[in-house]
């Protein structure tokens, strides 16, 4: 079963609006999440992490806010990109392993 | 910078043909891992290694082994492949224990056709 779930496989937002990437989780033990992103042939590249201590963990256009009452984490992308057109990852660690969910493809649309 | 090195970026082999996936770290990293991506399914963990001569099983390790005898180089062997192994697959590495472990670095991937 998923313990990490990503339930949107796509997402079409207009430059210069904000992304919202949404993710869920199920294990009430993961104590640090991890979002990547991924472009075609290439592989994923770590882009932004939160401690299940926090509840926001802002770094440039990007912010990710963690719901722990709710197993919920999002990421924020403002003002979106064209280059941030890709595929998001978010994961969460079980010791020295992450575990991912299956990912969303985000489209900046000009 | 970290640096993950992947020995193919594309690779066709026949069914029941041995396949030999090479990865290299420069950054020192204990810790290593094998992953396939496929649409749909997002990363899935194959094998993983701690250290030198040591390997654990990931999520999908069946049809699948890895060798590490080097702390570099960890490797993926299919012993015999078949048409469903073909997949993006993924090499990754990161420095053992602590909040820096769970900041793989990924190499560029290894797209495997199995005809």
């Amino acid at each position: 079963d998923q313990q990490v779930k990503q339930n949107s496989p796509s997402l079409s937002v207009q430059e210069g609006r904000i992304s919202i990437l949404n993710c869920d989780y199920t294990n009430s033990m993961f104590d640090y999440f991890l979002w990547y992103k991924k472009y075609p042939a290439e592989g994923p590249t770590f882009l932004i992490s939160i401690s299940s201590i926090k509840d926001k963990n802002e770094d440039g256009r990007f912010t990710v806010f963690l719901n722990k009452s709710a197993k919920h984490l999002s990421l924020h992308i403002v003002p979106s990109q064209p280059g941030d057109s890709a595929v998001y990852f978010c994961a969460a660690n079980e010791y020295d392993k992450i575990i991912f969910g299956k990912g969303t493809r985000l489209h900046i649309l000009p | 910078d970290v640096k993950v090195t992947q020995s193919s970026r594309y690779l066709v082999k026949r069914t029941g043909e041995k396949v030999f996936l090479e990865c290299v770290q420069d950054m020192d990293h204990e810790n290593m891992f094998w992953y396939r991506q496929d649409p749909g399914l997002g990363l899935r963990l194959i094998y993983f290694s701690y250290d030198v001569k040591m390997k654990e099983k990931g999520d999908i390790p069946e049809g699948y082994s890895v060798s590490r005898e080097k702390k570099e180089r960890f490797s993926l062997i299919l012993e015999s492949a078949s048409t469903n192994q073909t997949s993006m697959y993924l090499c990754a590495s990161s420095p053992r224990g602590g909040r820096a472990s769970y900041e793989q670095y990924f190499g560029p991937g290894t797209r495997l056709t199995v005809t």
